[in-house]
């Protein structure tokens, strides 16, 4: 069974500043997702970023990106130039590509991101 | 937002009680998730359905049991509650598309006292 870990439970990053959230995952599937979501105090659950296992490249949105490393089954998300609007807790999580998988997420144990200005 | 809708957000009951949670995907989508949220056991994947049959099965108690209709709406049913089942309950929903995100409601808060 796949798993997801992300080893930060807390961080705090300066306003402007730049932070670096970690997330292993532990799978023996080559094609999957891996997805960065972020849950603000509103609870709302919110699609940060989406990578896929057979791109190299990693994925960039705007001030955030990733730095994926299939073989070290590793996840990161960077965030640049971070603002007060970016503290929320988030979370990495995996979707196989199996059919028979259904496309559920699985969650790793999130890690709450404080903005400090 | 999402185009997810769930009902009720908010849900106050008693122990022992038997309550329903309504999920809407989002317009031509046919799939289905329910998660829970816990303070201890973090977002747990409950069961998805897939065009009104059951896909995948994760980690559901018995006391709990979930349907979709034929419109595609879904309803979470959560009987003999327990304290322990106080809880955000997320549903989440995905189209056809190979992008494998899920798009996710605003929640149903349940407390049980």
């Amino acid at each position: 069974a796949q798993t997801v870990t992300q080893s930060q439970p807390e961080m705090s990053v300066q306003e402007a500043e730049t932070v670096t959230l970690s997330c292993t995952y532990d799978t023996s599937e080559s094609d999957y997702y891996l997805f960065w979501y972020k849950q603000p105090p509103s609870r709302q659950m919110i699609l940060v970023i989406r990578q896929e296992a057979y791109k190299q490249q990693n994925a960039t949105e705007n001030r955030f990106s990733v730095n994926f490393q299939k073989a070290a089954k590793s996840f990161s998300l960077k965030i640049s130039d971070s603002q007060l609007g970016d503290a929320a807790m988030y979370f990495c999580a995996y979707s196989s590509r199996l059919h028979n998988q259904g496309g559920k997420l699985i969650f790793g144990q999130g890690t709450e991101l404080s903005v400090k200005p | 937002d999402s185009g997810v809708t769930q009902t009720p957000k908010h849900l106050i009951t008693a122990t022992g009680q038997r309550v329903t949670l309504r999920c809407s995907p989002r317009s031509g989508d046919l799939s289905v998730y329910w998660y829970q949220q816990s303070l201890d056991q973090g977002l747990q994947f409950l069961i998805q359905y897939y065009n009104g049959e059951e896909r995948a099965k994760g980690n559901i108690l018995e006391r709990f049991s979930a349907q979709q209709f034929p419109d595609l709406h879904s309803e979470l049913n959560l009987s003999s509650l327990e304290l322990g089942d106080s809880a955000l309950y997320f549903c989440a929903s995905s189209g056809r598309g190979e992008t494998g995100e899920l798009f996710f409601g605003e929640g149903s808060r349940l407390t049980v006292l």
